[in-house]
């Protein structure tokens, strides 16, 4: 199955600029997508790629896709305290979408 | 508001006892699929439902079951509960079945079971 593997935590200044890596295993994901939760909540969908682009920029959030290393990245410019949550990404291929365990970001002031 | 709804949100039940949940998809969207998010794990997938039919199941045991109505929202039905079953439950819909492009994928709020 699906592998993905992401750093568990990290820790910003507000206004800077976040950067969550992900790799993943399954060359053949067609879309990638990347949610924020936060506590107690379900999934918000944040932005999504599919697999033949390797960059898209939806407001504040860049996704950077290197499908020949498996390696998807999400930069949230000018990190605000709504900010802070879990981010995931989550490949999809053969059916399902696979997740790992999840960025926890912490934005300080 | 992705317009997926789950109910309910929060219940508890006891070891041994049967669950039903249930989500309503994002109108339009014909494709619905539950995971199971244990405390701070990530999501794991249950099964797809496309169209009425199972079209995908996960690592999950049988005691695990669903249906898709003909207005596609759906239910999961875990029977025989065991402790380890405490988790979130999360309802995914998205538009003419994952084995296809799936495009916007949205999750509902989920439901918090806690099997005692």
């Amino acid at each position: 199955g699906e592998d993905v593997e992401q750093s568990l935590f990290l820790s910003v200044r507000e206004g800077d600029s976040s950067v969550i890596n992900c790799t993943y295993t399954d060359s053949s994901s067609t879309y990638l997508y990347w949610y924020k939760q936060e506590p107690g909540a379900g999934l918000q969908l944040l932005t999504y790629i599919f697999s033949n682009m390797d960059m898209k920029q939806d407001q504040r959030l860049t996704v950077l896709l290197n499908k020949k290393d498996k390696h998807l990245s999400l930069r949230i410019a000018d990190t605000q305290t709504g900010d802070s949550a879990i981010y995931f990404c989550a490949p999809f291929g053969d059916y399902k979408l696979s997740f790992g365990a999840g960025t926890t970001v912490t934005v300080r002031a | 508001e992705t317009g997926v709804t789950q109910s309910p949100t929060h219940l508890i039940k006891t070891r041994g006892q049967q669950v039903t949940l249930r989500c309503s998809s994002q109108s339009g969207h014909n494709t619905v699929s539950w995971y199971q998010q244990a405390l701070g794990q990530g999501p794991q997938f249950i099964f797809q439902y496309y169209r009425e039919e199972e079209n995908g199941r996960g690592n999950f045991p049988p005691r695990f079951s669903g249906l898709q109505f003909p207005n596609y929202s759906s239910e999961l039905n875990v029977n025989a509960l065991e402790l380890d079953d405490s988790a979130l439950y999360l309802c995914a819909s998205s538009l003419d079945g994952f084995r296809s492009l799936a495009g916007e994928l949205f999750f509902g709020e989920g439901s918090r079971l806690t099997v005692l």
